[in-house]
């Protein structure tokens, strides 16, 4: 059973859309990030979210980005205005609590801007 | 930046040989990472290294990390069509906060 869960696998928007990515972890956990891949590129951090607050971003997270645990288990991306550039694979990854425990990432959810 | 260099970027062999991918970087590694991706999934821890000359295995995987913490390359012996995918290397920083590298993309021809 996976340690974290994303929705959708699959998010097809128009250029100009908001979208809202969804990451369920299995248990409770402290520590949340996520991290982008184009297609054919390399794996890209921009954000991690530490005690309910950002903890870090790259110049990717811009103000088109934010982050949020609504409910207090699930924890969302939202990008607003959609660019036809923002299409890629999204990964929610998860530290469990304790020690210097490795993350666990989601099998993703790839958005395609249209 | 930081940049990982990892060579080759594609690599493409027959099953039973051996093969040996690296990661390189121009400044020193804390600790560094290998992780496997699969189509369609997210990479998945291998290893992580942490002293400088450490050598593990993972079955047919012998992961090194170099001397002066600068460089790591992953051997694997016997390839298997199972061992297809994406490997990548990461820096780790604070927080757990990873660095990818470029990777290489591993095919291992039945």
């Amino acid at each position: 059973e996976p340690e974290v869960t994303q929705t959708p696998s699959h998010q097809v928007t128009q250029m100009g859309q908001e979208v809202i990515l969804r990451c369920v972890p299995i248990s409770n956990h402290l520590y949340f990030y996520w991290y982008r891949q184009i297609l054919g590129q390399k794996v890209e951090f921009l954000v991690s979210f530490y005690n309910n607050e950002i903890s870090e971003k790259s110049e990717i997270f811009d103000d088109q980005f934010s982050v949020e645990r609504p409910d207090g288990s699930n924890f969302t991306l939202k990008i607003r205005s959609t660019k036809l550039e923002d299409s890629a694979m999204y990964f929610c990854a998860i530290r469990p609590r304790g020690g210097n425990s490795p993350l666990h990432f989601g099998n993703g959810t790839r958005l395609t801007v249209t | 930046t930081q940049l990982l260099e990892q060579s080759p970027q594609f690599l493409s062999i027959q099953e039973g040989e051996n093969l040996t991918v690296y990661c390189n970087s121009s400044s020193v590694f804390s600790s560094l990472q290998w992780y496997r991706q699969e189509p369609g999934e997210g990479p998945v821890l291998l290893v992580t290294v942490v002293t400088g000359g450490e050598v593990k295995k993972l079955k047919r995987l012998t992961f090194q990390f170099g001397d002066a913490r600068k460089d790591s390359s992953l051997h694997i012996t016997a390839a298997q069509p199972g061992d297809t995918g994406l490997y990548l290397c990461a820096r780790v920083g604070g927080n757990e906060k990873l660095t990818f590298g470029t990777g290489t993309r591993l095919t291992i021809i039945p």
